[in-house]
């Protein structure tokens, strides 16, 4: 299968801190996609991004297919954004490959 | 749009019973997979179903199957529950393969 290493593990932040997530991959996939998963487990879709760059209000995210990464920005962090941040890509199988999260702490 | 809706939330068993988990993808979509979240171990694949079919299933003993039925959705059953079942099992769908994925709440399984 396809190893997934995501970048920190923890991190807490001040409100209105700026943040960057990372993901790496060991090998080429057609689908990536970043999901946050909130205190009550479940996992809410972000970015369908198996490359380029998308933005969604305060976060965005970049994929760099050809070396293997992929980044999600958070800016103004609020409080709610709280929780773990996965990162999962996929290849042939149509099975997703999980990272192991980052979990994001927001404090007032 | 209804989101892919997963029944029960919690479900309580005893080791040694069976628990049946039910999942309904977005309406459209008939790719419905189903992910294991225990404790300290992440997000683990069970099984793909597409058109009523297994077309993948993950690193998991034969007591976890499943089936899709003809409207697309889906059922997990877990047979001789043991302990370490205990998880939060997550259904998700899809348009189609190697599309983006939507994911239900999940249902908590707790064995005892």
């Amino acid at each position: 299968g396809i190893q997934v290493e995501q970048s920190p593990p923890d991190l807490i932040l001040q409100e209105g801190a700026n943040s960057t997530l990372r993901c790496n991959f060991s090998d080429s996939v057609n689908n990536l996609q970043w999901f946050h998963q909130n205190p009550w487990g479940q996992l809410i879709n972000l970015f369908y991004i198996p490359s380029g760059t998308k933005q969604n209000g305060r976060l965005s995210a970049t994929t760099v297919a050809t070396e293997r990464y992929s980044l999600l920005y958070i800016s103004s962090s609020q409080t709610t954004d709280s929780g773990v941040y996965f990162c999962a890509v996929m290849n042939t199988g149509n099975q997703f490959y999980f990272g192991t999260g980052t979990s994001l702490t927001v404090i007032p | 749009e209804a989101g892919v809706t997963q029944s029960p939330t919690h479900l309580i068993k005893t080791r040694g019973q069976q628990a049946t988990l039910r999942c309904s993808p977005i309406s459209g979509h008939t790719s419905v997979y189903w992910y294991q979240q225990a404790l300290g171990l992440g997000l683990q694949f069970l099984l793909w179903y597409d058109e009523g079919e297994e077309r993948n299933r993950g690193n998991f003993p034969p007591r976890f199957s499943g089936r899709q039925f003809p409207n697309y959705s889906s059922e997990l059953n877990v047979n001789a529950l043991e302990l370490e079942d205990s998880a939060l099992y997550l259904c998700a769908s899809s348009l189609k393969p190697y599309y983006g994925y939507t994911f239900g709440s999940g249902t908590r399984l707790t064995v005892v």
